[in-house]
Parts: C-alpha cells; sequence; structure tokens
C-alpha cells in the first residue's frame, strides 16, 4: 500500500534558526496535506498542496510540493518557541473509495531552545 | 460549533474487556475518520467512512468495529481489549469538497493493562 515517509524524526534548533521537515510518498499524491500538533494536542490542519511544483507561504513557514507529486517539504524560516510540536505530511490520493483518505508520515517532532 | 467531540478523554481497560469510544461531530461533514497515535508512529487509520450507513477499513482494523447511523456520529467499538490497543485515539472529520482537510477531536487516551 501506500507509504508517506517524513524525516527527520526529530529536530532540536534554537531559537531563531530556520527548520525543514521533508516528506516522500512511494505513489504519487493527487494532494498533501500539512498538520502541526502541540505537545498532548490534536492535528491541526495548515495547508493542502494539489499542484505540480507548488509553492505556498504563510508568514514563516513555506511549502512546496515536488514536480512529481511524490515529495514535499516544509520550512520555518527563524523559528519561534511558538513553532514547537510535530509536524505531519499527509498524502492524499484520488479516485474511488480512496476519496478524503490521507496517509500520514510519522511526523518531525521539532523542539525550540529559547 | 462544538466541532468533533470525543468521549471519554482517558480510560483504562483490563485485557479482554470491551468499550465503545464516542464521536460527534456538528458540522454536518460527510467524512469521517477513526486514527490511532502510537509514540513516533504517526497516525494510523482504523476505520472511515463516507456516509451514513457507509464504513470501510483503513491500515489497522483487527480488533475494532464501527458504525455509522447517523451524520453526526461515529463510535468505535473494542471487543476483547489487548495491551496492543493501547494508543491515543483521534476521531475526525471532513466536507467532501474544497480542501478536504480534516478537523480532529481532542482524543481518547486509553491504556489496555
Amino acid at each position: 500500500g501506500q507509504q508517506v515517509m517524513q524525516i527527520p524524526q526529530y529536530q532540536h534548533v534554537q531559537e531563531g534558526e530556520d527548520f525543514t521537515t521533508y516528506c516522500n510518498s512511494s505513489t504519487t499524491l493527487s494532494n498533501i496535506q500539512w498538520y502541526k500538533q502541540r505537545p498532548g494536542g490534536h492535528p491541526v490542519f495548515l495547508i493542502q498542496l494539489v499542484k505540480s511544483g507548488e509553492v505556498k507561504k504563510q508568514k514563516r513557514l513555506t511549502f512546496q510540493f515536488g514536480e512529481a507529486k511524490k515529495n514535499s517539504s516544509l520550512h520555518i524560516t527563524a523559528t519561534q518557541t511558538t513553532d514547537v510540536g510535530t509536524y505531519f505530511c499527509a498524502g492524499g490520493r484520488a479516485g474511488g473509495t480512496s476519496y478524503g483518505k490521507l496517509t500520514f508520515g510519522q511526523g518531525t517532532i521539532l523542539t525550540v531552545h529559547p | 460549533n462544538a466541532g468533533v467531540t470525543q468521549t471519554p478523554k482517558f480510560r483504562i481497560l483490563k485485557i479482554g474487556q470491551s468499550m465503545t469510544l464516542q464521536c460527534t461531530q456538528d458540522m454536518n461533514h460527510n467524512y469521517m475518520y477513526w486514527y490511532r497515535q502510537d509514540p513516533g508512529m504517526g497516525l494510523k487509520l482504523i476505520y472511515y467512512s463516507v456516509g451514513a450507513g457507509i464504513t470501510d477499513k483503513g491500515e489497522v482494523p483487527n480488533g475494532y468495529n464501527v458504525s455509522r447511523s447517523t451524520t453526526e456520529d461515529f463510535p468505535l467499538r473494542l471487543e476483547l481489549a489487548a495491551p496492543s490497543q493501547t494508543s491515543v485515539y483521534f476521531c475526525a472529520s471532513s466536507l467532501l469538497q474544497g480542501t478536504y482537510e480534516q478537523y480532529f477531536g481532542p482524543g481518547t487516551r486509553l491504556t489496555v493493562t
């Protein structure tokens, strides 16, 4: 079945440093979504990418979807302590009963030292 | 709107006991999902539903059952609980249009001993 791998598993940064997490799928995706989960909380939707090569920005966060629609990345510029949490990518497949289903990566746990 | 609500928040079960995790959404979403989250393993899909009366298995359905008699409710049943079912369980819902983003409930932390 479809697999979505995410690296690194952990990332420790000093406040102000940049952070990047990478996501790779074993199959071509119809879309990719990113979620953030604060410690002790539940996943919260950040963004969805649909088009090949798409880049979207949300303030200090930059999301990219690869040309082949099999990989994606999330980059945070100048991290802040409020960025602490686990970041998940989740890949979607189009068509039939796969519609609406997501396969989640293992997540990257980000800690930010002030 | 309350969004997605789950009960209970915490539960300890003995091996072999059964229980039902409740999930309700008030956003009129047609899709609903059950995930389990184990440390360092991300979210694994247990079951999902595309509408009332329709359910299907996800990646890890063994040991679980679901039903969807209404749009709002999607309970998850654990029969004969085993230690391997110790996990955090999240219910989610989404609308079949737009971004299909999933809205998650607060989770149920289940321990089986």
